[in-house]
C-alpha cells in the first residue's frame, strides 16, 4: 500500500493564480481531510469528507473548495491564491473519521504564494 | 477553534535524557491523541487515550488523559537521536473534530 499520497511537494504560486493540490488514498478509507500547518499554530482543519459525494467545512475553508467524486481522491483547490494561504498542506485519511480511528498523514505539500 | 496550549515550545536534551511535555486546554475533550511529525513528513500517531485517568505505554512513550479532560502529558524515557521532531498532541471532541496543539520541538543531542 502507497498510503496517502500527495502531489506535488513543492508549489510557488502568483497571488490570483489557481490550482488544484492532489490527494489519494488506497486504502479504502472513507474519511478524508485536508489541514494547513502554519508556524506556532500546529495543524487546522480546511475541509473533510465523509464518503464519497459527501464534503463538509471545517475550522478554516475560505478561499479553498474540496469534492469527493471518488472513495481514493480529494483534491483541494485554490480558486484564487493569497499570500496568507502560503502554508504547508497535509492531507489525511481514517476509516470512518470516528472515535478511535487513526487518521494517516500524507508527506505535505509546500505552497508559496507571492 | 480550540485553543490547546503546548509547553514547552522546543527542548533541548542530552540523548539518554527523560523528556516531559504537555498541553492543556480550556475545552473538554473525549479523546487526547499524541503525534509526531519529522521534518518534511506528515505527523504520525503514538499514542491514544480515550478516557480521564486513563494512562497509556507505547515502549518508551508515556501518556496520560488529564482528569479533568483538559489536559495531557507526554513522557519520553531514555531519549534516543531518532527521538528528534515536533510533537503535537490532538483533542477530539467529536467525530471530525480534531485540534492540534502547538508542537513542542525535541532536539537530542548524542
Amino acid at each position: 500500500n502507497a498510503g496517502v499520497t500527495q502531489t506535488p511537494k513543492f508549489q510557488v504560486l502568483k497571488t490570483g493564480q489557481s490550482m488544484t493540490l492532489q490527494c489519494a488514498q488506497d486504502m479504502n478509507h472513507e474519511y478524508m481531510s485536508w489541514y494547513r500547518q502554519d508556524p506556532g499554530m500546529g495543524l487546522r482543519l480546511i475541509h473533510y469528507s465523509v464518503g464519497a459525494g459527501i464534503t463538509d467545512q471545517g475550522e478554516v475553508p475560505n478561499g479553498y473548495n474540496v469534492s469527493r467524486s471518488t472513495t481514493e481522491d480529494f483534491p483541494l483547490r485554490l480558486l484564487s491564491a493569497a499570500p496568507s494561504q502560503t502554508s504547508v498542506y497535509f492531507c489525511a485519511s481514517s476509516y470512518s473519521g470516528s472515535f478511535g480511528d487513526e487518521q494517516y498523514f500524507g508527506p505535505g505539500t509546500r505552497l508559496t504564494v507571492t | 477553534g480550540q485553543q490547546l496550549n503546548q509547553s514547552p515550545q522546543s527542548m533541548f536534551i542530552q540523548e539518554g535524557e527523560d523528556v516531559s511535555m504537555n498541553c492543556t486546554s480550556s475545552s473538554i475533550f473525549n479523546t487526547w491523541l499524541w503525534y509526531k511529525q519529522d521534518p518534511g513528513e506528515g505527523p504520525v500517531l503514538l499514542i491514544a487515550l480515550y478516557k480521564a485517568g486513563e494512562l497509556t505505554s507505547n515502549g518508551r512513550l508515556t501518556a496520560q488523559f488529564g482528569i479533568t479532560r483538559k489536559d495531557s502529558f507526554l513522557n519520553i524515557s531514555a531519549s534516543i537521536p531518532s527521538d528528534v521532531g515536533i510533537y503535537f498532541c490532538a483533542g477530539q471532541t467529536g467525530a471530525n473534530n480534531l485540534f492540534f496543539g502547538t508542537g513542542t520541538r525535541l532536539t537530542v543531542i548524542p
